[in-house]
């Protein structure tokens, strides 16, 4: 089967550093996405692995190991804007079909 | 550009009915995926249209379908509403689908009563 993990929730002060992890288990790996998705709206990309490794993108980033079947993405100098819930995202392959399948997010809390 | 504009935003329905929800893609985009998202659940994958394919489908019953125009403008039709079917609607297109970012609409909230 596919199986996506990540926290069910965060905290975290303003200012400070969080790194949000997400494990998975899934046929046919072929790239990780993470998106931000704030209360009562839609999802927006954030980034995009699908090499081992660290992207990094301005107060993010995102790192994957496709062998331990883990990425997390860290987040530097927390804004209160940046409460929101993240979304780890895998896209497989595990026959002819090609699907993503998204985690159920981990909602982040940003404290004064 | 305009963005993913989905239609309509809010809607309630009867078990039994069914439901159509509209998806027009952003300029240019031809792949439009839609997904589920409930507080239980998360985000699941629906289906994927490609150039009036569906090139790609998840795990849900065959009261779940849907289908795309020439004009990547895409539908998806729920029959025989149930309860459990209350959900929050989102989908997403991308210029190829694969790989490439895809960008999403603000969904459509169904609630079955």
């Amino acid at each position: 089967g596919q199986n996506i993990d990540q926290p069910t929730e965060m905290t975290a002060t303003e200012g400070a550093i969080v790194q949000i992890n997400c494990t998975y288990q899934t046929s046919g790996f072929n790239g990780l996405f993470w998106y931000q998705q704030h209360a009562g709206e839609a999802p927006t990309f954030l980034s995009y692995n699908v090499l081992d490794g660290l992207e990094e993108k301005g107060r993010f980033s995102s790192f994957l190991s496709r062998s331990k079947g883990y990425s997390y993405l860290l987040l530097k100098e927390l804004q209160m804007k940046d409460s929101a819930s993240y979304l780890c995202a895998v896209r497989v392959h595990p026959s002819r079909d090609d699907k993503i399948i998204f985690g159920k997010g981990t909602r982040l809390h940003i404290l004064p | 550009k305009a963005g993913v504009t989905q239609t309509p935003r809010y809607l309630i329905k009867t078990r039994g009915q069914q439901v159509t929800l509209s998806c027009s893609p952003i300029s240019g985009h031809r792949s439009v995926s839609w997904y589920q998202q409930t507080p239980g659940q998360g985000l699941q994958f629906l289906f994927e249209y490609f150039s009036e394919t569906q090139r790609n489908k998840g795990n849900f019953p065959g009261r779940f379908s849907g289908r795309q125009f020439s004009n990547s403008r895409s539908e998806m039709n729920v029959s025989t509403l149930e309860l459990g079917d209350s959900a929050l609607y989102l989908c997403a297109s991308s210029f190829t689908g694969g790989n490439t970012e895809a960008f999403f609409g603000q969904g459509t909230r169904l609630t079955v009563v």
